[in-house]
């Protein structure tokens, strides 16, 4: 079936390093959405990339989405505690959204 | 302030007792989701809502059911016929199930089997 995958499933940095995420789906997606999660929480929506090749940024928080619409990524400058979470991507693909089954990100002081 | 609220938090369930997950929004939303997160997995969709009494099953509707008699609750209920309820349950809403419509989650139910 569709499947969007992401990697890597758990990154440690090091406060002030950078961090990415990837997505991948094996079919080209209509749009794809970035969610975090903090501990104990809930998925809170950050953005959606639509356009082949986009990009767009918030703040220290960097999303591509691939040439094909197959891909996207998340990159996070300097990171900070309040990072901490699971980040998904969901992609969407006719009328089904898939989520990727998220990056968990922890920060090393 | 607009939002949606699952209750309760916490929920226990005994062997082949069937519990129900409330969730309301009152954001207006037309679309409704249930999913199931367990550890390493994300999110599953059991079942979705476009409208006021229609529902659609999703990737994982055994043993679960659902109802939209009202545009903002969207009850789910986890049946005896589900053997591995444990999990963390989100509900969602978004405008529409259209392109381009974020989803708005709820704090979430975490069952567990007594």
């Amino acid at each position: 079936g569709q499947q969007v995958m992401q990697i890597p499933q758990y990154q440690h940095v090091q406060e002030g390093e950078d961090f990415t995420t990837y997505c991948n789906s094996s079919t080209t997606l209509s749009n794809i959405q970035w969610y975090k999660q903090r501990p104990g929480g809930h998925p809170v929506f950050l953005i959606q990339l639509v356009k082949s090749g986009e990009v767009k940024k918030q703040k220290r928080l960097t999303f591509q989405f691939g040439e094909a619409k197959k891909n996207s990524s998340l990159h996070i400058t300097a990171t900070q505690t309040t990072d901490v979470g699971t980040y998904f991507c969901a992609g969407r693909k006719d009328d089904k959204i898939i989520f990727g089954k998220g990056t968990r990100l922890h920060i090393l002081p | 302030d607009g939002g949606i609220t699952q209750s309760p938090k916490y929920l226990f369930r005994k062997e082949g007792q069937n519990v129900t997950l409330s969730c309301e929004q009152n954001l207006n939303h037309d679309a409704m989701y249930w999913y199931r997160q367990d550890p390493g997995q994300g999110l599953r969709l059991i079942y979705y809502s476009q409208i006021v009494n229609d529902f659609q099953k999703g990737d994982i509707a055994e043993g679960y059911s659902v109802s939209r008699e009202k545009k903002e609750s969207f009850p789910l209920t986890v049946t005896s016929a589900q053997k591995n309820p444990t999990a963390f349950y989100l509900c969602a809403s978004s405008r529409s199930r259209g392109p381009g419509q974020p989803q708005h989650f709820g704090d979430g139910t975490r069952l567990s089997i007594l």
